[in-house]
């Protein structure tokens, strides 16, 4: 079963629009973290964010903010003013209670043209 | 401080032949998981190694197996290619704890044919 749906396979926007990713996920853990990555051209995936399924308060850094929202199974994040340097895969993943590993949704691609 | 190191980045191989890719991991990290990335998806773990056993693996079969060395660095070796081996392998180091950030190296592009 997938643990992490990220519905939105591809999003397009003109530079200094904001961009929202939505992710949903699936435990029946109560302990449990969430990640954002992202992953440009190059491959190599960058971890942008951890949140633990204690805190709920969001986050912002700098033009990324957080919205986790465990009512929803949510973990939704913006991209505000977005600048053609954020094109790249992003992607959502879990972790869950004596579970090692990373769950990953299946990724958006945002492409941000100038 | 030097990040996640892969290696090689790039490499090409005939069906039924064996690969050995290497990660060393960023300073200070113990574990070591290997991840699976085809084209269009999102990484599928392979396994994690910490104390030079394998601690956890996923749904991959034995043709997959790794090591990891005293040093902390780490193989994994496909045995038997497949054309459907060809992918990204992402190595991911970490802290002990199962809930410690995972940081990727550049990862390696196999293509099998």
């Amino acid at each position: 079963a997938q643990k992490v749906t990220q519905a939105q396979t591809e999003i397009s926007v003109v530079e200094k629009e904001d961009v929202t990713l939505d992710c949903v996920y699936e435990t029946r853990d109560t302990t449990y973290y969430l990640f954002w990555y992202k992953q440009p051209p190059s491959g190599e995936l960058v971890f942008l964010i951890r949140r633990n399924s204690f805190d709920e308060q969001n986050e912002i850094s700098g033009r990324y903010s957080w919205n986790f929202q465990k009512s929803t199974s949510s973990f939704n994040f913006t991209i505000t003013a977005s600048q053609v340097v954020d094109s790249a895969v992003y992607f959502c993943a879990l972790s869950e209670a004596r579970d090692y590993k990373l769950s990953f949704g299946a990724g958006t691609t945002v492409t941000v043209r100038a | 401080d030097a990040g996640v190191t892969q290696s090689p980045t790039h490499l090409i191989k005939t069906r039924g032949q064996q690969v050995t890719l290497r990660c060393s991991p960023k300073s200070g990290h113990d574990t070591v998981s290997w991840y699976q990335q085809a084209l269009g998806q999102g990484p599928q773990f392979i396994f994690q190694y910490y104390e030079e056993e394998e601690r956890q693996r996923g749904n991959f079969p034995d043709r997959f197996s790794g090591h990891q060395f005293p040093n902390y660095s780490s193989e994994l070796n496909v045995n038997a290619l497949l054309l459907g081996d060809s992918a990204l392998y992402l190595c991911a180091s970490s802290l002990a704890s199962g809930y410690e950030t995972q940081y990727f190296g550049p990862g390696t592009r196999l293509l099998v044919l």
